[in-house]
C-alpha cells in the first residue's frame, strides 16, 4: 500500500535561517507531488506542485522554492526564513489526473 | 478560474443529531472532482468522500452522504447520527480535469456536543 512520510513535524526556526522540508512516497511510482500551506484560521495554499520529476510549478511567488530529487521525493526550502512563513505545511500526493489526494501528518513551522 | 466557497466558518451539532456542511464552487469545466476532506485536531488529512461530476448518484460512505447538485455548483455534506470523534475542520475541495492542482475552501469547523 501507498504512504506518505513528512518531516519533521515540529520545527522552530529564527529569522533570517534557511528551511528544508522534506516528503517521501512509497509503495507509487511518478506520483503528482503537492505542497500546501495552512495558516492560522485560514484554508489550504497549494505553493507548488509537481507532475514528474523535472517539472516543477510554483503558484505563489514568495521566499520559498521546491526540488524533486527522486520521483517519490518532494523537499520545500528558504534560504532565509521570515517571520510570515510561519504556518502549517502539508504534502500530498496523487496519481494520474481527476483523483482525490493523500496528505503527509504536516510540519508546523514556526519562525522566531 | 476555479473557486470553492464554504459559507460557515464554524457550525455545531448535538451528538446524534444530523447536520449538513455547505460549500459552492465555481468552474467552466464539465468534468472534475469533488472532495470532503476531514481535519481533526491532529491536523492530518482524511479524505471522507468523493463525488466525480459525471455521476448523477450521490456519494454516500456510511454515515457521509452529499448533496451534488451540479447546475446550481453545489456540494453539501450530511453528517448523519454525529459523533463526538467527527469534531473537526471540515474542508471542500475541487481538482478539474483540465489541471493537476486542488483548490480547496477555507473550511468548516465542526464542533459535535455530547
Amino acid at each position: 500500500s501507498q504512504t506518505i512520510h513528512q518531516w519533521p513535524a515540529t520545527l522552530v526556526q529564527p529569522v533570517g535561517s534557511p528551511l528544508s522540508l522534506e516528503c517521501t512516497v512509497e509503495g507509487t511510482s511518478n506520483p503528482n507531488l503537492y505542497w500546501y500551506r495552512q495558516a492560522a484560521g485560514r484554508g489550504l495554499q497549494l505553493l507548488f506542485y509537481s507532475i514528474g520529476i523535472d517539472q516543477i510549478s510554483s503558484e505563489v511567488p514568495q521566499n520559498l522554492s521546491a526540488s524533486r530529487p527522486q520521483d517519490r521525493q518532494f523537499i520545500l526550502s528558504s534560504k532565509k526564513l521570515l517571520l510570515s512563513d510561519s504556518g502549517f505545511y502539508l504534502c500530498a500526493w496523487s496519481v494520474g489526473i481527476v483523483t482525490e489526494a493523500f496528505f503527509g501528518q504536516g510540519t508546523r513551522l514556526t519562525v522566531v | 478560474a476555479q473557486t470553492v466557497t464554504q459559507s460557515q466558518p464554524e457550525m455545531s451539532v448535538q451528538e446524534a443529531e444530523t447536520v449538513t456542511l455547505s460549500c459552492t464552487y465555481d468552474t467552466s469545466e464539465s468534468n472534475y472532482y469533488l472532495f470532503w476532506y476531514k481535519q481533526p485536531p491532529s491536523r492530518q488529512m482524511i479524505l471522507v468522500i468523493r463525488q466525480e461530476a459525471y455521476k448523477q448518484q450521490n456519494a454516500t460512505e456510511n454515515r457521509f452522504s452529499v448533496n451534488f447538485q451540479k447546475a446550481a455548483k453545489s456540494f453539501s455534506l450530511k453528517i448523519s447520527d454525529s459523533q463526538l470523534g467527527d469534531t473537526a475542520m471540515y474542508f471542500c475541495a475541487f481538482i478539474g480535469s483540465g489541471t493537476y492542482k486542488y483548490i480547496f475552501g477555507t473550511g468548516t469547523r465542526l464542533k459535535v456536543l455530547a
